[in-house]
């Protein structure tokens, strides 16, 4: 079974430059998730999509970050324009429905370093 | 709100000694716990979960949690730890009204040293 897709998979960009971030989740998975994760932090939420449709997007911050995931599959996620704080590893990941007993699979990660 | 808190940020161990990683999480309802692993340059992966019924839990390679309501605690264990356990772990919440909404800790940092 193939797992969970992200493209790139590292990226720097000068702040205030723009940047956009893939993911392909596993097949059959109607749920998809967006988490930030900072160096020496945990995973933190930023956007569920329930097929095409958004479940919460209360930690996203919309006026720099936007996500879509048109189709109920491919999933992008924007960052127009960057800064320093950006700096993190931005992991994509997917669960079959959503319900809290699902196991969520990861992808590998998109490393992103703002100077 | 749900949360969680892992007490060890860095854990050094020898070949076959034991470990316990803590976990405390806070939620006022029925949860689901999660322990997760990323081994050096590979992805967050499951290591075990705990859904309902037995509060013990036994998951790969060896790993095991107990989930203990009263102290709102699921801390994870291994008898003894190999160098291929160097990794870091995240336990994870996920309250059962929260729609698969997971809430990470900040991880713990295993070096097994052989």
């Amino acid at each position: 079974e193939a797992g969970v897709a992200q493209s790139p998979r590292y990226k720097i960009i000068e702040k205030r430059q723009s940047v956009a971030f893939w993911c392909n989740p596993i097949s059959g998975h109607a749920t998809l998730y967006w988490y930030q994760q900072i160096l020496g932090q945990g995973p933190k939420l930023l956007i569920q999509f329930q097929n095409n449709g958004v479940v919460d997007d209360s930690q996203l911050p919309k006026d720099r970050f936007s996500a879509e995931r048109l189709k109920g599959v491919d999933s992008t996620l924007k960052i127009q324009p960057a800064k320093l704080e950006d700096s993190a590893v931005y992991l994509c990941a997917s669960s079959l429905d959503g319900t809290s007993g699902n196991t969520i699979y990861f992808g590998e990660g998109s490393w992103l370093t703002v100077v | 709100a749900q949360s969680v808190s892992q007490h060890n940020h860095h854990v050094i161990l020898s070949e076959a000694a034991s470990l316990e990683l803590g976990c405390n999480y806070s939620y006022g309802g029925t949860v689901n716990l999660f322990w997760y692993v990323q081994y050096p340059g590979q992805h967050l992966q499951l290591l075990l979960k705990y859904f309902s019924g037995d509060p013990l839990v036994k998951g790969i390679k060896g790993f095991e949690a107990e989930f203990i309501k009263s102290k709102f605690s699921f801390n994870l264990r291994k008898p003894s730890v190999q160098w291929s356990d160097t990794a870091e772990y995240f336990c994870a919440v996920n309250g059962a009204t929260n729609a698969g909404k997971s809430t990470f800790g900040d991880g713990t940092t295993l070096t097994v040293k052989p």
